[in-house]
């Protein structure tokens, strides 16, 4: 298994544009989410999805977009990039959360300009 | 929503001492709570957890407290070692509703 891959590791945007982050797990996890951790602090939950086709919002919605159209693939799009959205992304996955482990992926970072 | 304040931000121990670093949440709705170990520019790993139904777990040289009634857990880690040094984040998850709130992280560093 591969466990949970992000594409890419690294990015730098230019204020305004837009881009997805990809995310995927072979693990057949229900459960998949996307947090940005800024420096100095703790994770926050963006969006999440507790099976395919069905998502919600987390913390810190504002100015992202997810979809979740099959199990495996969670991408996160920033509809148009601002410098506060600068920040390492984590994707994470969980066959049930709360039973069993919540596994992250290698992270994006993402730098707006 | 919830809150998660987690203390101390920094601690520094010499090698064999143990370490404690404590976390309070406001939501009693809050029903797991994993506590995560990150080295410096890699993923966030599981390191133990609770849920809300146990007050103590222990793995080995670590060991985790929940405290429900006053809404606080801990982390414990006995006969610290040099390889125990990281940044180390509480979390409380409300997982009927898929959330989870983390703390801001505690530095610990074991000087050998």
């Amino acid at each position: 298994n591969a466990g949970v891959t992000q594409t890419p590791k690294f990015q730098v945007l230019k204020t305004g544009q837009s881009m997805t982050l990809q995310c995927a797990q072979d693990m057949n996890h229900e459960y998949m989410s996307w947090y940005r951790q800024d420096p100095g602090m703790g994770l926050r939950l963006i969006h999440y999805s507790v099976g395919a086709g069905i998502t919600d919002q987390g913390e810190v919605p504002n100015g992202y977009n997810v979809s979740r159209s099959t199990t495996e693939d969670f991408p996160l799009r920033l509809l148009s990039a601002a410098p506060s959205q600068t920040s390492v992304y984590f994707c994470a996955s969980s066959y049930s959360l709360g039973e069993y482990e919540q596994y992250f992926g290698p992270g994006t970072r993402l730098t707006v300009t | 929503g919830e809150n998660v304040e987690q203390h101390p931000s920094t601690l520094s121990v010499q090698e064999g001492d143990s370490a404690v670093i404590k976390c309070t949440y406001s939501d009693s709705a809050s029903n797991y709570f994993p506590w995560y170990k990150q080295e410096l520019g890699k993923r966030p790993q599981l390191i133990i957890d609770i849920r809300s139904n146990v007050g103590e777990k222990k793995d080995q040289r670590i060991a985790v407290t929940l405290n429900k009634t006053a809404k606080h857990f801990s982390l414990h880690i006995t006969e610290t070692q040099p390889e125990d040094s990281a940044v180390y984040f509480c979390a409380a998850f409300y997982t009927n509703a898929g959330k989870s709130t983390f703390g801001d992280g505690t530095t610990l560093t074991v000087k050998p």
